[in-house]
C-alpha cells in the first residue's frame, strides 16, 4: 500500500530534550516536506527537500533541522524543543515533475504527529 | 510571499444542502489550485484540483470554480452527507516556487443529520 508513515504519532517531552520525528514514504517520491498545523493558522511549511541531500527552508524553519540521506526518509529534528513547538506535525511527499516544465503534483500526507512540549 | 485567505472558518449545513468555501490569493501568476480534506485524526488528502487553463472542474458531488481575474477559487459540495464533515484546506503555489504550496487557514465543515 502506497503511504507516508510517521513515528511517533504522539509525543510528550520537556523543554530542551532533543527529539526526532521520523517520516518514510514508499512511493519513490523525490519531494518531501514537513508542515506544522496550529489552530487558525492552517498548514505552515517548515522544511522541504527536492531530492537526496537537497533541503531548503520553508516558512517557519526556526528551531528545526532536517536531513535527507535516503530518498524514502526525511526525519524532523528538534535539537532543543520549546513549548511554542507544541503542535501537530505532518510529513508529505510528491513526485518531482521535470525541471523544464515543472508542475505541481499531488502531495500525500502522513497521519500526523501530535507533539506536546512541557 | 503568497497570501491566501479562506472563508468561512466554520460552516454548518443540513444534510442534503450545498456547501461553498472560498479562497482568495494574491499572486496573479498562480496556476494550480488544489483542495485538501482532513478527517479527524488523519492527514490532509487531495480531493480535487484545478489548473488555470480551465474555469471549472467537477467530480461527482464536488466541484471547484476559478476566477483568475478576481483571484479567487471556490469549493462546492452538493447533496452534503455526514461523511463530508471534515476540515477543508485550499492551497496555491508559493510565489516564486514551483513546488511549495501555501495553505489557507482551513474550514471546519459540519453536516448536520
Amino acid at each position: 500500500e502506497a503511504q507516508v508513515t510517521q513515528n511517533p504519532r504522539y509525543l510528550i517531552t520537556v523543554t530542551g530534550k532533543k527529539l526526532t520525528v521520523t517520516c518514510s514514504q514508499n512511493m519513490n517520491h523525490e519531494y518531501m516536506s514537513w508542515y506544522r498545523q496550529d489552530p487558525g493558522l492552517g498548514l505552515r511549511q517548515i522544511y522541504y527537500s527536492m531530492n537526496v541531500e537537497v533541503t531548503d527552508k520553508g516558512d517557519v524553519p526556526e528551531g528545526y533541522k532536517v536531513s535527507r540521506k535516503e530518498k524514502r526518509n526525511f526525519p524532523l529534528i528538534l535539537e532543543s524543543p520549546s513549548p511554542n513547538q507544541t503542535s501537530l506535525y505532518f510529513c508529505a511527499s510528491s513526485f518531482e515533475s521535470p525541471r523544464v516544465l515543472p508542475i505541481q503534483e499531488t502531495q500525500y500526507f502522513g497521519p500526523g504527529t501530535r507533539l506536546l512540549v512541557l | 510571499g503568497e497570501n491566501v485567505e479562506q472563508h468561512p472558518s466554520t460552516l454548518s449545513v443540513q444534510e442534503g444542502d450545498s456547501a461553498v468555501i472560498k479562497c482568495t490569493y494574491s499572486d496573479s501568476a498562480s496556476n494550480y489550485f488544489p483542495w485538501y480534506k482532513q478527517e479527524l485524526g488523519k492527514g490532509p488528502q487531495l480531493i480535487i484540483d484545478i489548473r488555470s487553463n480551465v474555469g471549472e472542474k467537477k467530480d461527482q458531488r464536488i466541484a471547484v470554480t476559478l476566477n483568475k481575474t478576481a483571484k479567487h477559487f471556490s469549493l462546492h459540495i452538493t447533496e452534503t452527507q455526514p461523511e463530508d464533515s471534515a476540515v477543508y484546506f485550499c492551497a496555491v503555489p508559493t510565489a516564486g516556487s514551483a513546488r511549495q504550496l501555501t495553505f489557507g487557514s482551513g474550514t471546519q465543515l459540519t453536516v448536520l443529520p
